[in-house]
């Protein structure tokens, strides 16, 4: 079955550190960009990070840059995304989609929450 | 404050069609593909429409895209009740390198 399983999400202190995984399969991995797409409680999509196939690539929303990390694991069908000096606004849920030729999103995981609060 | 702006309420009774737009600016919308996702609250979002007014297999010919110039719109036509969902617009935005959203419009079946 072609799936992205997200993991790693959890509860996190202000200031603290979290690191969500991706595991895909059914499909080629290292042939697809990919990235991650966040959610807060009740409000709407927000795009956090993209890598292309080979990691040749890297972009970041601009509000994320310098605290978080994104990359990739194509011997193991790995997305991964490295998250640091967390915020009480990093509250949400975390995507991951697939991308198609860096055009559109048409694969996404369930997601992983992750809660920043002391 | 969303890049692209969207209704954020839309509603409808079943049968009729339901337009739901979407404004950008020339460096998304103006120059990029635009697509369209539906979620269901509490469940993963799902592409809709593709590079502009493609349908991914599976999605019904009662929903089409349209672009023209800095704006886009999504239609629905022949409104179900499982149609009720927050839709987003999203394109790719070159003054800001990477992918904007727009904030969502839920979509009522009264």
């Amino acid at each position: 079955e072609v799936q992205l399983v997200e993991s790693g999400g959890g509860l996190v202190k202000p200031g603290g550190s979290l690191r969500l995984s991706c595991a895909a399969s059914g499909f080629t991995f290292s042939t697809y960009a990919m990235s991650w797409v966040r959610q807060a409680p009740g409000k709407g999509l927000e795009w956090v990070s993209s890598i292309s196939s080979s990691s040749g690539y890297i972009y970041y929303v601009d509000s994320m840059k310098g605290r978080f990390t994104i990359s990739r694991d194509n011997a193991r069908d790995s997305l991964y995304l490295q998250m640091n000096s967390l915020r009480a606004e990093d509250t949400a849920i975390y995507y991951c989609a697939r991308e198609i030729r860096s055009r559109y999103f048409d694969l996404w995981g369930r997601g992983t929450l992750v809660t920043v609060s002391s | 404050q969303s890049v692209l702006t969207q209704p954020p309420s839309a509603s409808g009774t079943p049968g009729q069609r339901v337009t739901i737009s979407c404004s950008g600016s020339s460096s998304n919308i103006g120059t990029n593909i635009v697509n369209w996702y539906h979620q269901v609250p509490g469940t993963a979002p799902k592409l809709l429409i593709y590079n502009n007014n493609q349908r991914p297999s599976g999605v019904p010919d009662r929903f089409s895209g349209s672009k023209s110039g800095t704006s886009a719109s999504l239609a629905i036509s022949g409104l179900q009740s499982e149609d009720e969902a927050d839709y987003y617009c999203a394109a790719w935005d070159d003054s800001l390198n990477g992918w904007v959203f727009g904030g969502g419009t839920k979509l009522t079946v009264l």
